[in-house]
């Protein structure tokens, strides 16, 4: 079975300051990795993967992750953060291979706070 | 444009009820899904259908029910079984077999008791 910790439930950060939000999953199998954004009252919406090759993806906005195999991790960062980008972010894995996203499995959840 | 539709965007449930959330997308996915979010949680499974007229239960199918006559259609019944139905509640689309690198949300609903 998988799961997935996201360690932080909330995270205040100052404009154009750098963050880091921070997943951490467990998994008797190999995953593939992602991370979401969820604005108020939106729906979900794919800030980057990763499924093989280089450990370090880049994401939509400016975001960006780093597949730690032996650490198990797969923390997201920003260098400068905009006010735009206060939302929910969702980590979530998957069992490869990824027949069918009925298995998904999500962290719950980390709200970033861009203060001005 | 393509996409995933949900409505309404709010509804409200009393006592005893049942209340159907819709589902419609126009992106041609064989794969369709039903996620509940509650504050503070990830968001869990329900239900899910990889084709038309066959559907499986998720992590929490317990007090909903779905029916998926049409590709495009896919909704959601909240029964008076489901004794804590209120939360946010999202539905999700795929080309069957792609995994969750390729699945589309929609705008989600948000459901409360009165």
């Amino acid at each position: 079975a998988q799961s997935v910790t996201q360690l932080d439930s909330q995270v205040p950060v100052f404009e154009e300051a750098p963050v880091e939000l921070r997943c951490n999953y467990s998994s008797s199998v190999s995953v593939y990795l992602f991370w979401y954004v969820q604005y108020p009252n939106q729906g979900l919406q794919l800030l980057l993967k990763y499924l093989s090759g280089s450990t370090l993806v880049k994401g939509i906005n400016g975001f960006e992750a780093e597949f730690n195999k032996s650490q198990t991790s797969f923390h997201l960062r920003k260098p400068s953060v905009h006010i735009s980008d206060t939302a929910e972010y969702f980590c979530a894995v998957t069992p490869r291979p990824a027949a069918g996203a009925n298995n998904l499995f999500f962290g719950t959840g980390t709200r970033l706070t861009v203060i001005p | 444009d393509g996409g995933i539709t949900q409505s309404p965007k709010y509804l409200f449930r009393k006592e005893g009820q049942n209340v159907t959330l819709s589902c419609e997308q126009n992106l041609n996915h064989d794969a369709m899904y039903w996620y509940r979010q509650d504050p503070g949680q990830g968001l869990r499974l329900i239900y899910y259908s990889q084709i038309v007229n066959d559907f499986q239960k998720g992590d929490i199918a317990e007090g909903y029910s779905v029916s998926r006559e049409k590709k495009e259609s896919f909704p959601l019944t909240v029964t008076s079984a489901q004794k804590n139905p209120t939360a946010f509640y999202l539905c999700a689309s795929s080309i069957a077999g792609t995994g969750a690198e390729k699945l589309f949300f929609g705008s989600g609903t948000q459901l409360s008791v009165l």
